[in-house]
């Protein structure tokens, strides 16, 4: 069936570095890539998407760039702050059974002050 | 706006009782979904609807069921609870994509059940 791998699972850098996590997806027909971060004891929330006629967007300290050809694709934070610790969550849509999201297994990210 | 709303937060239950999960949302999105998530599986669909009437089942179907009456309320029903069920629940909703509309998904704040 159709599947979304991440990696890595666990991600620890120091405050102002870098974070790249990187998500491949089986289902060539799919057309939208959300991510999500969730904080711990709450429901995950939408932070950067993407749309498969876009190669990159950016939001601030995020972006998300996509590789339709090699169905990958990653998210980048730079100048990360320690409020950026959480878990997060790359999707991708099916165009069938309603545009339902695969979410890939997440990555927790931890920023050390 | 309250969102989406999930009840209860947490839940404790014994081998083979039923309940329910609530989730209601108040921004008139036709699909709602349920997903369970699990310690390094992310987050597994249970059932999903595009709108009143409507439902299907997703990844992880067995052991659940579903109805959507209105367009608000998107009940979750276990029938008999197992151990294996033990798990966050999240029901999130959306406008339709093939409405054309903003598909962004919002999710509730969760439920925590454990079956003993």
């Amino acid at each position: 069936g159709e599947n979304v791998e991440q990696h890595p699972s666990t991600l620890s850098v120091q405050e102002g570095d870098s974070a790249v996590i990187k998500c491949t997806y089986s289902d060539s027909a799919s057309n939208y890539f959300p991510w999500y971060k969730q904080e711990l004891g709450k429901g995950p929330q939408l932070i950067i998407d993407i749309r498969s006629n876009v190669g990159e967007k950016k939001d601030q300290r995020i972006a998300v760039t996509l590789n339709k050809t090699a169905k990958h694709f990653s998210l980048h934070i730079t100048e990360t702050q320690p409020e950026d610790s959480a878990v997060y969550f790359c999707a991708a849509r099916l165009l069938d059974q309603g545009g339902k999201l695969i979410f890939g297994q997440g990555t927790e990210l931890s920023v050390k002050p | 706006n309250a969102g989406v709303t999930q009840t209860p937060k947490f839940q404790v239950l014994k081998t083979g009782q039923s309940m329910t999960l609530q989730c209601a949302q108040d921004m008139n999105h036709e699909y709602m979904s349920w997903y369970r998530q699990d310690p390094g599986m992310g987050l597994r669909l249970i059932h999903y609807s595009v709108g009143a009437g409507i439902t299907d089942q997703g990844e992880v179907p067995n052991g659940y069921n579903v109805s959507r009456s209105t367009t608000e309320d998107f009940p979750l029903r276990l029938l008999s609870a197992a151990p294996s069920q033990t798990s966050v629940y999240f029901c999130a909703s959306s406008y339709s994509y093939l409405a054309g509309g903003s598909d962004t998904q919002y999710f509730g704040p969760g439920t925590r059940l454990t079956v003993l």
